[in-house]
């Protein structure tokens, strides 16, 4: 069964960096896009951007261009999304997702990684 | 970015009512919108994708409609598990956009 397992929570101090782990079993890993998204309580889900790891070439939104980072390591069937210049405002929960490549809808979910700035 | 707008933003049902939620797009997006469900402290599970389409393993009381800017949501004999928040996506076009969620919540 597909899965995707998250890294742990996080506590970090303003100005620096995080970086969260998102290892995928259960499918093809190198073709299919895999997504970061985060949700602060009460909101909706932003996504952050995306890579295909056959590919290797990620895209970002626009709002997290210059500050996020999304890379995948095929050999360890892992992708890693690294957020900089951390602000209070960045306290969130961080989901990876799996992509469908022909409907970009998100099937698979990781179990959210809660990243607290302070 | 294109901007979803979802109404209402909670309402309150009793067991076996019929639940419609509206998802408006702030420009045509043809049929490229899921619908998700949220339970507290999980990740949003995907019901229905490009308008209609119910995803495998999700009960025939969760249908989907509409196309270009307006979409609904509709739990047709709501369930005690259906208490949640739902969310709309918009698949049409780069950044990925949701709406702001629709709490269902017990009468």
């Amino acid at each position: 069964q597909v899965q995707l397992l998250q890294s742990g929570a996080e506590v970090k101090k303003p100005g620096s960096s995080v970086k969260i782990s998102c290892k995928a079993s259960g499918y093809t890993f190198t073709t299919y896009t895999v997504s970061w998204l985060r949700q602060v309580p009460g909101h909706g889900p932003e996504w952050m951007g995306g890579i295909i790891p056959i590919f290797g070439a990620a895209n970002y939104a626009q709002n997290f261009q210059g500050r996020v980072t999304i890379t995948a390591d095929e050999s360890a069937n892992t992708v890693y999304m690294e957020l900089s210049s951390l602000t209070s405002d960045d306290t969130a929960v961080y989901y990876c997702a799996r992509g469908r490549n022909n409907v970009p809808v998100f099937d698979y979910w990781g179990q959210g990684s809660l990243v607290t700035v302070s | 970015a294109i901007q979803l707008t979802q109404s209402p933003s909670s309402l309150s049902a009793s067991v076996g009512d019929r639940v419609t939620i509206t998802c408006r797009a702030s420009q045509g997006i043809h049929s490229a919108l899921a619908w998700y469900q949220q339970k507290p402290g999980k990740a949003p599970n995907l019901l229905i994708y490009d308008a209609s389409n119910l995803e495998s393993g999700v009960p025939s009381r969760f249908s989907g409609s509409g196309s270009g800017t307006d979409f609904t949501l509709t739990i047709g004999s709501l369930q005690p598990e259906d208490f949640a928040t739902y969310y709309c996506q918009q698949a049409h076009s780069f950044p990925w956009t949701f709406g702001q969620g629709t709490k269902v919540e017990i009468k």
